[in-house]
């Protein structure tokens, strides 16, 4: 079946302007996660949706960043204003289930360039 | 700041013999941790994991060993071959976590030469 796949997998922006992002999740997983890769660094948690349960937003790193997600599917993530320090990969990952044993699935990513 | 850490941005080895990557972590509420696989314009792959109770796990050339004493893991690749030549991820969870909120280090580029 189809993995997760994300859109765009290249945006080069304007600093300044708004970004979307896109994370289409495999069909049936009900947690979905946004994290971001700055070069040279580790994957860094920005958030996490759970069903229909309310998202845990606590990797966020400003209130520029915000993210939704309808029902199961298919979720966006937002920045606005972007600046340069938000250049970076941003991966979404899928899980059957959002429990720590239940393993991620993730997109290609969307490289970021914000000039 | 970094809770966890890959020290060495890369590693070449020869075709055949063993790699060995290592993680280091801060964080003693961590129990479960997991290796993951890049390649070029692809998302991690899951590889191995280890929770805190076993000091070793492994699963056919891959070897994940943990001493939690000095909060260091490690993958041991034998033999490697140039098909593992890829970026590698070690990540954690601490028992805090009921969901799999993980804290990853910055990752190995390991060069297997043939």
């Amino acid at each position: 079946g189809a993995g997760v796949s994300q859109s765009p997998s290249n945006k080069v922006t304007e600093k300044g302007k708004d970004v979307e992002l896109r994370c289409d999740p495999i069909s049936g997983h009900t947690a979905l996660y946004w994290y971001r890769q700055r070069l040279g660094q580790g994957l860094e948690f920005l958030i996490y949706f759970q069903g229909n349960s309310a998202p845990d937003k606590s990797g966020l790193p400003s209130d520029r960043f915000s993210a939704e997600r309808t029902g199961e599917s298919v979720s966006t993530l937002t920045i606005q204003r972007t600046q340069q320090e938000d250049s970076a990969v941003y991966l979404c990952a899928s899980s059957l289930v959002g429990t720590k044993y239940n393993e991620q699935f993730f997109g290609p990513g969307t490289r970021l360039t914000v000039l | 700041d970094q809770q966890v850490k890959q020290n060495s941005p890369s590693l070449s080895v020869q075709e055949g013999r063993i790699s060995i990557l290592n993680c280091d972590y801060t964080n003693s509420m961590f129990d479960y941790f997991l290796w993951y696989k890049k390649y070029p314009a692809e998302g991690p792959t899951f590889l191995i994991s280890i929770s805190s109770i076993k000091d070793k796990n492994e699963d056919g050339r891959f070897t994940v060993f943990l001493n939690k004493s000095a909060k260091h893991l490690s993958l041991h690749i034998v033999p490697s071959q140039p098909g593992d030549s890829a970026v590698y991820f070690c990540a954690a969870s601490d028992v805090s976590g009921n969901f799999n909120k993980f804290y990853f280090g910055s990752g190995t580029k390991l060069n297997v030469k043939p």
